[in-house]
């Protein structure tokens, strides 16, 4: 069975601490990787990855992709408030182009 | 957002009854999803659609039905709403250059 796991399922930092979120998966036919941050709304699309050791960048936010151990992470540096989110990761898969979601990581920034 | 909208955005209905909920996308994509959204279940994909009137299950299918007459619509319904269908409904739109998804703002159902 195609499974995607998140971890941690919460985190709370204060203001400045680097955080860094990790996804693993176990599916067949593997095709990207997407992260989503997900306010109190519908997720929007932060990165997708499809090749291994090649990092995405975006201002604060970073994410890497290793295919031979099956798993991303997503790095954000020098956290603000407005980082807390749910970190959601997907899979698709090549075969349907289905999605596959983890439970996602719910990340709390303390001022 | 890809111009994706649905509709009703809050539903309070009774157990037995039939609800449909609707998607609307305005860039033309090929792909829309429905999914709903649980604590501790994340996203978990209900059905999709690759085109008009082709439409396929996802993992948590049971007690749901689909159809797509026009690219831009993508409908979802509820034969007989039951309790433990009350969730989150997030549509998805998907175009051929990509696999980025672009969610609609969610419906908030609740069946009692």
């Amino acid at each position: 069975e195609d499974k995607v796991v998140q971890s941690p399922l919460s985190l709370v930092v204060h203001e400045g601490d680097t955080v860094t979120l990790n996804c693993s998966y176990e599916v067949t036919n593997f095709r990207s990787l997407l992260w989503y941050k997900q306010e109190k709304k519908a997720p929007t699309f932060l990165f997708m990855l499809t090749s291994s050791g090649i990092e995405k960048k975006s201002g604060r936010l970073s994410s890497i992709l290793d295919k031979k151990e099956l798993f991303s992470i997503l790095n954000i540096t020098a956290t603000q408030t407005g980082d807390s989110a749910i970190y959601l990761c997907a899979v698709v898969l090549t075969t349907g182009n289905q999605f596959y979601f983890g439970t996602g990581t719910s990340l709390t920034v303390i001022p | 957002d890809a111009g994706i909208t649905q509709s009703p955005r809050h539903k309070v209905t009774e157990t037995g009854t039939p609800v449909t909920l609707r998607c609307h996308q305005t860039e033309n994509h090929r792909y829309m999803y429905w999914y709903r959204q649980d604590p501790g279940h994340g996203l978990r994909l209900i059905h999709y659609s690759y085109g008009v009137k082709d439409t396929d299950k996802g993992e948590v299918s049971d007690g749901y039905s689909v159809s797509r007459s026009k690219t831009e619509d993508f409908l979802l319904t509820l034969e007989s709403a039951t309790s433990s269908q009350t969730s989150v409904y997030f549509c998805a739109a998907q175009g051929d250059g990509g696999d980025e998804q672009f969610f609609g703002p969610g419906t908030r159902l609740t069946v009692l």
